[in-house]
């Protein structure tokens, strides 16, 4: 089965980075995805994974180190609208995705 | 991307009561996944959906209480039966795109109360 660790909340300033932790345990690696999920919205897909090493998109990056069976998600240039919370995922064999509790992130001024 | 309807998106019910929640998907997939989010949770899986076949339920989730259709490879239903307080959440579906890595798309989610 899957094993999905994050931190439960962060708290960070407009304008700065952050860098957001995920360590999994997993039987079978199929790859990691980072969701990101406004308060009352459904999530929305952010980044896969699924070899070692950074994949940047824009103020977003995503890294993976499947040895250490770890990933972060780091934002830069951090604005009101990031403050959400963010979900790393791994999937369940071939299908549906397990996600972790999930790291609620507060911009603040 | 797949896009997916989904309905209602909130509705508050009498306990004892039974709710049904559609997803309409906008191209033919295998398989649809329903998950509930908790307040202040994150997404747990609560069955997959299989077409022609009956959907797989994961462990602490029965038939009996979430009955679920999946007539066609684009639509889907989830039953939220015989309810009570303890069922208010957020219902969400969702499909894997094609594609490694194209990543699960959601439907706008269902948010039920139970009162």
């Amino acid at each position: 089965g899957q094993n999905i660790d994050q931190p439960t909340e962060m708290t960070a300033t407009e304008g700065a980075i952050v860098q957001i932790n995920c360590t999994y345990q997993t039987s079978g690696f199929n790859g990691l995805f980072w969701y990101q999920q406004h308060a009352g919205e459904a999530p929305t897909f952010l980044s896969y994974n699924v070899l070692d090493g950074l994949e940047e998109k824009g103020r977003f990056s995503s890294f993976l180190s499947r040895s250490k069976g770890y990933s972060y998600l780091l934002l830069k240039e951090l604005q009101m609208k990031d403050s959400a919370s963010y979900l790393c995922a791994v999937p369940s064999g071939n299908t549906p995705l397990v996600f972790g509790k999930g790291t609620r992130l507060s911009v603040i001024a | 991307s797949a896009v997916i309807s989904q309905k209602p998106s909130r509705d508050i019910c009498q306990r004892g009561t039974s709710l049904t929640i559609q997803c309409q998907v906008d191209s033919q997939v295998t398989m649809m996944f329903w998950y509930r989010q908790q307040p202040g949770q994150s997404l747990t899986l609560i069955a997959t959906a299989n077409q022609g076949s009956e959907a797989t339920y994961e462990s602490g989730f029965v038939i009996d209480k979430f009955p679920i259709s999946r007539p066609n490879l684009t639509f889907s239903t989830l039953t939220v039966s015989n309810m009570s307080p303890e069922d208010s959440s957020i219902y969400l579906c969702s499909v894997n795109n094609p594609g490694q890595g194209a990543g699960y798309t959601f439907g706008s989610g269902t948010r039920l109360t139970v009162v």
